[in-house]
């Protein structure tokens, strides 16, 4: 397995409240993904980062930011949390190679319930 | 925007029988096309892959997939299921090498002793 570690594991919050999740990486990939994942929506893409200090937003970016201050962090905000963010969230990451893009690898995973 | 459909989201069937998944995808550039699989409580794990050659892939635990360009698709097969296969497979597709995947929502296949 890849060397990811997601932090907390579980986290139960009330609305309202900032929440921060933290991914870390020891692989020193270049690309790291924030997705949620909810029964019957498969995964979806919050944000990604291409490098340090370089993000991008994906497909349900509202009420998420992010920041990667160091190549194997990266963090994932929810600034006021609802009960619609009640999900279980992925880190992944990959790494660029000669040929272009490479595979996407998980880690463990987030419970987040949002009372 | 790229889009991945997986039909049949609930699979039930005995040990031994065949599995065939379907995944299509609507892009009509170069693909990357992936299989992963989820089982229960624990994170996505990569099943098999696709980037080029030859069509037909092979991935772990017997699994393998076809790439049909002409279909714009890529479904899993395993000839024999074991009880240990009960997971969720997602199909996934990375096109014009942008970095990033678009997932299907998954089929959930439960494999009964």
């Amino acid at each position: 397995d890849a060397g990811i570690t997601q932090s907390p594991r579980h986290k139960v919050t009330e609305t309202g409240t900032p929440v921060t999740l933290r991914c870390h990486q020891t692989e020193n990939h270049r690309y790291m993904y924030w997705y949620r994942q909810d029964p019957g929506h498969g995964l979806r893409l919050i944000h990604y980062s291409y490098g340090v200090k370089d993000t991008d937003k994906g497909e349900v970016s509202d009420g998420y930011s992010v920041s990667r201050s160091k190549t194997e962090d990266f963090l994932l905000t929810l600034e006021s949390a609802t009960s619609s963010q009640t999900s279980v969230y992925f880190c992944a990451i990959s790494e660029s190679t000669s040929g272009g893009w490479d595979t996407q690898y998980f880690g463990p995973g987030t419970r987040l319930t949002v009372l | 925007a790229q889009s991945v459909s997986q039909h049949n989201h609930h699979v039930i069937l005995s040990e031994a029988a065949s599995l065939e998944l379907g995944c299509n995808y609507s892009y009509g550039g170069t693909v990357n096309l992936f299989w992963y699989v989820q089982y229960p409580g624990q994170h996505l794990q990569l099943l098999l892959k696709y980037f080029s050659g030859d069509p037909l892939v092979k991935g772990i635990k017997g699994f393998e997939a076809e790439f049909i360009k002409s279909k714009f698709s890529f479904n899993l097969r395993k000839p024999s299921v074991q009880w240990s296969d009960t997971a969720e497979y997602f199909c996934a597709v990375n096109a014009g090498g942008n970095n990033r995947l678009a997932f299907g929502k998954g089929n959930q296949v439960v494999v009964i002793p």
